[in-house]
């Protein structure tokens, strides 16, 4: 049961250049998640799709886009990334939206934006 | 305005003590919190949770406590080990729809038991 699988797990881009995170969890969740990690701010929610067929912004939404392909599937699309977007990247998934259950979170992937 | 707040960056414990984790909130419309653990190079981890309509719960070593008056939670880990030795994040959701269901998370304390 490998859980949540994020990729890829290092990244290096140059300013202004796109790129894709990929996330895909086999729980059968209906929720998913992106979180970024900076030093000193914890984690904090990019955007989530509380069920498949939606996506809302969280906390930190700009200069990000996000697709939930399928239930399984959640992805995070930087356009033109910048050198703010530095982070480790967590996508999580949890049954519900709303109710009172834990998320499960990927490895994370650490992307440098030069 | 942040909404979860860890405000110890970091605490140092002998193995074999207590270890006291400390963290409070500021939206009353939370009422479920939840504790991961997270190593280096690793994804957070879940460890464990209450409910606003509990004050403790208990599991192993590790006992969470809440004082909802006080708007203060806490986590007990007894007896500390090294391999407690990690990064721990306070979190908390509401049960309405909208933007408290979504987990809000405090900034992290880094905890390190000394063998």
């Amino acid at each position: 049961n490998a859980g949540v699988t994020q990729t890829p797990k290092f990244q290096v881009l140059k300013t202004g250049q796109s790129m894709t995170l990929q996330c895909a969890q086999d729980m059968n969740h209906n929720s998913m998640y992106w979180y970024r990690q900076d030093p000193g701010m914890g984690l904090r929610l990019i955007y989530y799709s509380a069920s498949e067929g939606t996506t809302d912004k969280g906390e930190v939404p700009n200069g990000y886009n996000v697709s939930r392909l399928n239930k399984r599937e959640f992805s995070l699309r930087l356009e033109s990334a910048a050198p703010s977007q530095t982070s480790v990247y967590f996508c999580a998934s949890s049954e519900y939206w709303g109710m009172n259950t834990e998320a499960f979170f990927g490895q994370g992937t650490r992307l440098t934006v030069v | 305005d942040q909404q979860v707040k860890q405000n110890s960056p970091s605490l140092s414990v002998q193995e074999g003590r207590i270890s006291i984790l400390n963290c409070d909130y500021t939206n009353s419309m939370f009422d479920y919190f939840l504790w991961y653990k997270k190593y280096p190079a690793e994804g957070p981890t879940f460890l464990i949770s209450i409910s606003s309509i509990k004050d403790k719960n208990e599991d192993g070593r590790f006992t969470v406590f809440l004082n909802k008056s006080a708007k203060h939670l806490s986590l007990h880990i007894v007896p500390s080990q090294p391999g407690d030795s990690a990064v721990y994040f306070c979190a908390a959701s509401g049960m309405q729809t909208g933007a408290n269901s979504k987990l809000t998370f405090g900034k992290g304390i880094t905890l390190s038991v000394r063998p």
